[in-house]
């Protein structure tokens, strides 16, 4: 079946260490998306991928970095630049074009202590 | 302002009510737009796309009011299982596909 896998769903990091969500689709999507959701909020953009080798900071892109090297593959690196890393957070993909919907992974819920 | 704004809620309703939200949208130039749904610690789901003339699937209803630049969403003969919260989504750019999310409509059907 086709879809986006995050990895791991649950994952705890002592503050400092910088840490990669993985992120994969089998979609053939050319956009990819992350975003973090933190507890009754809604969703904001981290960065987000139109094609390979090229990405875009969203609204919220400090204190973050990602790679864009595979079409199927968007990885988010959290790094210990980022105040508050503890979220949950979401990588989606669409197929392009204006009225495509994005499409989530499960998810990766981060703890930092 | 911000991009897409909802009524947090929650709506309290009980099963078999009719209920409805509304989203708005502040990019006049926005061009698509979603309903996704939202249960409790999961990622959202694609509910329904939005086309300018309305449209249906079962028992949800969406609509777009370019004019006053809000959708909303019509959920009739409502189910204990349609407890969730329910994201409003739009693409304001028709040249990028960068997505903006409402914070969510939270609705519970009680028995």
């Amino acid at each position: 079946d086709g879809g986006i896998t995050q990895s791991p769903k649950y994952l705890f990091r002592k503050e400092g260490q910088n840490v990669t969500l993985s992120c994969e689709q089998n979609l053939n999507h050319d956009a990819m998306y992350w975003y973090r959701q933190d507890p009754g909020q809604g969703l904001r953009l981290i960065y987000y991928s139109q094609i390979v080798n090229d990405f875009q900071k969203g609204d919220i892109a400090e204190g973050y970095s990602v790679s864009r090297e595979k079409k199927e593959s968007f990885p988010l690196t959290v790094t210990s630049a980022q105040k508050n890393p503890t979220a949950f957070y979401l990588c989606a993909s669409s197929s392009g074009g204006s009225n495509s919907p994005l499409h989530f992974g499960n998810g990766t819920r981060l703890t930092v202590t | 302002r911000k991009e897409v704004e909802q009524d947090p809620g929650p709506f309290n309703v009980p099963e078999g009510a009719t209920v409805a939200f509304n989203c708005t949208y502040s990019n006049s130039a926005s061009q698509s737009f979603f309903w996704y749904r939202q249960d409790c610690r999961k990622e959202p789901k694609l509910l329904m796309s939005v086309y300018s003339s309305g449209n249906e699937d079962g028992r949800f209803t969406a609509q777009l009011n370019r004019a006053s630049q809000y959708i909303s969403l019509l959920i009739r003969d409502s189910k204990l299982s349609d407890s969730a919260t329910y994201l409003c989504v739009v693409n304001p750019n028709p040249n990028f596909n960068k997505f903006y999310f409402g914070s969510g409509t939270k609705l519970n059907v009680k028995p």
